[in-house]
């Protein structure tokens, strides 16, 4: 069974410090995503990369960077986490060139930040 | 933001009825896509229809575009409890394989 796995469930951080969210996929997916879900606001795009060590930004990549130093993994960082980082974190990977597969989602990593 | 929006933004039903949800969006798209979320989990690709396409079917899923509406409907039949979760239409309308996702549609089914 393909899977998208992340690290990390629940977190609790303090504020300003840095985060990292681990996201590893086992399908040889060539993009990866990271998203953000808020109520009220659904599913933000942050960070995507279509292949190791390129990243692009999304549309709410403010306070976050990324790494892609395999092809398996994605990692999205908080540099210095903050209240309004608190949220539902989403890793997402897909095939190039078959969007007929959609995306696979990991389960998410609920994040607060006190 | 060239964000899809569903409707309603929820709908309780019985068990055995059918339930459809709306998506509009604003741009020309490649693609459209529908997903499911169990409560707090994460995303489930449902189905996709292309934009030269109007209708597609996957099991008790039917959905619909209109490109000239910019508009697309999802329709589940025969609905059972265990299709209680939230519903996201996204669109791919960059070309770069990146999906721009609605609010999602809280469909609630009762036994």
């Amino acid at each position: 069974d393909v899977k998208v796995t992340q690290s990390s469930r629940y977190l609790v951080k303090r504020t300003g410090e840095k985060v990292f969210l681990e996201c590893v996929q086992d399908m040889d997916h060539e993009n990866m995503f990271w998203y953000r879900q808020d109520p009220g606001l659904g599913l933000r795009l942050i960070y995507f990369s279509y292949d190791v060590k390129m990243k692009e930004k999304g549309d709410i990549p403010e306070g976050y960077s990324v790494s892609r130093e395999k092809k398996e993994r994605f990692s999205l960082i908080l540099e210095s986490a903050s209240t309004n980082q608190t949220s539902m974190y989403l890793c997402a990977s897909s095939l190039q060139g078959a969007p007929s597969y959609g995306y696979t989602f990991g389960s998410g990593t609920r994040l607060t930040v006190v | 933001s060239q964000q899809g929006e569903e409707d309603p933004q929820a709908l309780s039903i019985q068990e055995g009825e059918n339930a459809t949800m709306n998506c509009s969006y604003k741009t020309s798209i490649n693609n459209l896509q529908w997903y499911r979320q169990n409560s707090g989990r994460g995303l489930v690709h449902l189905i996709l229809i292309r934009s030269n396409e109007r209708e597609k079917h996957s099991g008790r899923l039917r959905v619909t575009l209109d490109t000239s509406k910019k508009s697309s409907s999802l329709l589940i039949t025969a609905s059972r409890a265990a299709d209680t979760a939230s519903y996201f239409c996204a669109t791919d309308y960059s070309g770069y394989s990146t999906l721009t996702f609605g609010k999602g549609t809280m469909l609630l089914v009762s036994p």
